[in-house]
């Protein structure tokens, strides 16, 4: 199962940009990149995803490099409920089928 | 819509028992996976169930089981409870399943504790 290295914990102040970055030199040409978060006392919660090219939506944006080793999951302006544990994932849905492989995270504090 | 559904939120069995939960999936949605969070090992997968029928497990004993009902509905069971299987037990529903791309959505989870 292809793994992904992820810091720790980041800080970020409220309505600024937070950059969560993701490393993943193993990924096969099948995996897809995932994110999802988990807020305090909540289940994880899907934020987006994406192949080979960069994603919007309304949450977040998704920039994925050009050699796929490594993406960076981007919040416009963090607020205080962005606070969450980001995981990186990379799922190959012709493999694994629905299994994600959950890491340790990133730990995101948001300080007003 | 309503979201994925766990029943029960809390529960506390004793060393020994067995214990069932429940997860109802967003109406529609015909994938249902199962994790199992602890403060040691994180977000470990259990098993996914697509149209009743199980599609993929993961690395747990047979004392941990699951099914799928005709109405996508599911439930894990865990047999002679041990000290271990304290957790937060999340279900998680997909419109696809396993060869689909999109995301999954995740019930808020029940939390099991054994004593």
């Amino acid at each position: 199962d292809a793994k992904t290295t992820q810091p720790n914990s980041m800080e970020s102040n409220e309505e600024e940009p937070v950059h969560l970055p993701c490393n993943h030199s193993t990924i096969s040409g099948t995996d897809y990149i995932h994110w999802y978060r988990q807020l305090p006392s909540q289940g994880p919660e899907y934020v987006i995803h994406g192949l080979t090219s960069n994603v919007n939506n309304r949450m977040a944006s998704l920039a994925i490099a050009e050699d796929r080793k490594s993406s960076t999951l981007i919040l416009h302006r963090a607020t205080l409920r962005d606070a969450a544990v980001y995981y990186c994932i990379l799922r190959d849905p012709y493999n694994q089928g629905g299994k994600l492989i959950f890491g340790q995270g990133t730990e995101l504090s948001v300080k007003p | 819509k309503a979201g994925v559904t766990q029943t029960p939120r809390y529960l506390i069995k004793t060393r020994g028992q067995q214990v069932t939960l429940s997860c109802s999936p967003i109406s529609g949605h015909r994938s249902v996976s199962w994790y199992q969070q602890t403060p040691g090992q994180g977000l470990q997968f259990l098993f996914e169930y697509f149209s009743e029928t199980q599609r993929n497990k993961g690395n747990f004993p047979g004392r941990f089981s699951g099914r799928q009902f005709s109405n996508s509905r599911s439930e894990m069971n865990v047999s002679t409870l041990e000290l271990g299987d304290s957790a937060l037990y999340l279900c998680a529903s997909s419109l696809e399943g396993g060869t689909g791309v999109g995301g999954y959505t995740f019930g808020s989870g029940t939390r099991l504790t054994v004593v």
